[in-house]
C-alpha cells in the first residue's frame, strides 16, 4: 500500500489544452514536490509546496501552476499544454529537509 | 545552481561482476541519497550519507561520501540481474536545495 498515488498513470492530450495531474498522500508529510524526468536531464523540480497553500517555484516552472488546498492533495496544472511538456512527472514527499524522497509512480503525460 | 555528474552514463555488465557508480561536484552538500529507479515506477531510496567520509552498506552495496562532501560512489560487489535499473544520486544543501544526477543506467547480464 503506497502513501503517495498519482493520477492518472497514463494521459495523451492536445496542445493547448488545459491539464491537472494529482498528487495523494497519506503519510500527512509537509513537504510535497512534483518533478519532471525527461532523457539527458534527470529529475527536475517543476514546484514544491511546504504546507497548505504554501507553494514555491522550482527550476522548470514556466506553463504550471500548482495548488494545495488540503495535506495530502497536491495538484500540478498545465495550463495550456505545448508538445514540450510530454513528459514523465513525478510526485513525491518528504517529512523534512534533508530527509528522503518518497516518490509516486509518476504520469507519463503525453501532448500531440 | 548546483550540478551533480554521474559517470558512467550507461554500464553493461555480466552477472558477478564488480562496478563502481560515481557522483561528483563542485558544491559542498549536507547530505547525499541514492536512489534505483525501475523501468515505469519511481525512485526508491537506498540510503543517505551525511558525514564525510561516511561508508554505509546495504547487503552486496557499498555507498561512500567524499571527505569534503563534494562526491560520492555506489560499489556493487557480484552483480545480479536483479541490479538493473537507472540509479540516481542527489545532493541536498543546507538552504533546502536538492539537486538530481542525470543517473547511471545499469544493465546485468545473466
Amino acid at each position: 500500500d503506497a502513501g503517495i498515488t498519482q493520477s492518472p498513470r497514463h494521459k495523451v492530450t492536445e496542445t493547448g489544452t488545459p491539464v491537472t495531474l494529482r498528487c495523494h498522500q497519506t503519510e500527512n508529510h509537509r513537504y510535497m514536490y512534483w518533478y519532471r524526468q525527461d532523457p539527458g536531464h534527470g529529475l527536475r523540480l517543476i514546484h514544491y509546496s511546504y504546507g497548505v497553500k504554501d507553494t514555491d517555484k522550482g527550476e522548470v516552472s514556466d506553463g504550471y501552476s500548482v495548488s494545495r488546498s488540503k495535506t495530502e492533495d497536491f495538484l500540478l496544472t498545465l495550463e495550456s499544454a505545448t508538445s514540450s511538456q510530454t513528459s514523465v512527472y513525478f510526485c513525491a514527499i518528504r517529512s523534512g529537509q534533508g530527509k528522503g524522497y518518497t516518490f509516486g509512480s509518476g504520469t507519463r503525460l503525453t501532448v500531440v | 545552481t548546483q550540478l551533480l555528474e554521474q559517470s558512467p552514463q550507461f554500464l553493461s555488465i555480466q552477472e558477478g561482476e564488480n562496478l563502481t557508480v560515481y557522483c561528483n561536484s563542485s558544491s559542498v552538500f549536507s547530505s547525499l541519497q541514492w536512489y534505483r529507479q525501475e523501468p515505469g515506477e519511481g525512485p526508491v531510496l537506498l540510503v543517505t550519507v551525511v558525514t564525510g567520509g561516511e561508508v554505509k552498506k546495504l547487503k552486496r552495496l557499498t555507498f561512500q561520501f567524499g571527505d569534503a562532501r563534494k562526491d560520492s560512489s555506489l560499489h556493487i560487489t557480484a552483480a545480479q540481474p536483479g541490479d538493473t535499473g537507472l540509479y540516481l544520486c542527489a545532493g541536498h544543501t543546507n538552504a533546502g536545495k536538492s539537486t538530481f544526477g542525470d543517473g547511471t543506467t545499469l544493465t546485468v547480464k545473466p
